[in-house]
């Protein structure tokens, strides 16, 4: 169990688009869904927490009005990078967490802009 | 600011031997230690994580050992295989649940 999935895998953007990627929790209702970003032999850095139903909090310099995080069900979480350019390149991970519990890290996403 | 601080960066060993990775952290708050193995291209999958009521804890060839009063967790990979190669990151977190991460350690298991 606790299986999270992340849709797409891998895609390719052109600058100034948007690209949205989604975040399922697959067999199980997560209270709180976080998002990452990795960038290449680097860490994971938290970009965001998002709880169902209301608003994401951010970390401090990460710009809400680019990464938008919507959470519109215990199941799902979408996080659309607006405007993309090529510094958004990167591998971007969501993890869920049911109440108290461990977080569940999804499969990754890897956005290439071109 | 890190507030998980990881060593080494890389590290080589041989197959059979131990793998030992340090981390140590500053708030006091913190209250759950896991640790994260990563292969290339994947997410991070949990390994095994401790709490600060118990100063070890084994999971098959892996082991968190815990110090609270020196503020360092370490992992031991036991008779490390080929198949362990892959970074590994410590983390830590509070009440909120957001994990702060080490830096990541590369580990190569040499055949």
């Amino acid at each position: 169990g606790a299986v999270v999935s992340q849709h797409p895998s891998w895609v390719i953007c052109k600058s100034g688009t948007s690209v949205k990627i989604e975040c399922r929790s697959l067999d199980f209702q997560a209270t709180t869904m976080f998002w990452y970003r990795q960038f290449p032999k680097q860490s994971l850095m938290l970009m965001a927490t998002s709880n169902e139903g209301s608003k994401a909090t951010y970390e401090q310099g990460v710009e809400k009005d680019k990464f938008l995080i919507n959470h519109a069900s215990l199941t799902l979480s979408t996080l659309t990078v607006t405007s993309a350019h090529p510094e958004d390149s990167s591998f971007y991970i969501c993890s869920a967490q049911r109440s108290g519990s461990e977080q569940y890290f999804g499969p990754g996403t890897r956005l290439t802009v071109t | 600011q890190q507030q998980v601080k990881q060593s080494p960066q890389s590290l080589i060993v041989q197959k059979g031997g131990i793998s030992i990775i340090n981390c140590a952290y500053e708030n006091t708050a913190f209250d759950y230690f896991p640790w994260y193995q990563q292969f290339p291209g994947k997410g991070p999958a949990l390994l095994i994580a401790i709490r600060p009521d118990v100063s070890e804890k084994k999971e098959g060839r892996f082991t968190i050992s815990f110090n609270k009063s020196a503020k360092q967790f370490s992992l031991h990979i036991m008779d490390s295989q080929p198949g362990d190669s892959a970074t590994y990151f410590c983390a830590a977190s509070g009440w909120s649940y957001k994990l702060s991460f080490g830096a990541g350690t590369t580990v190569t298991v040499r055949a």
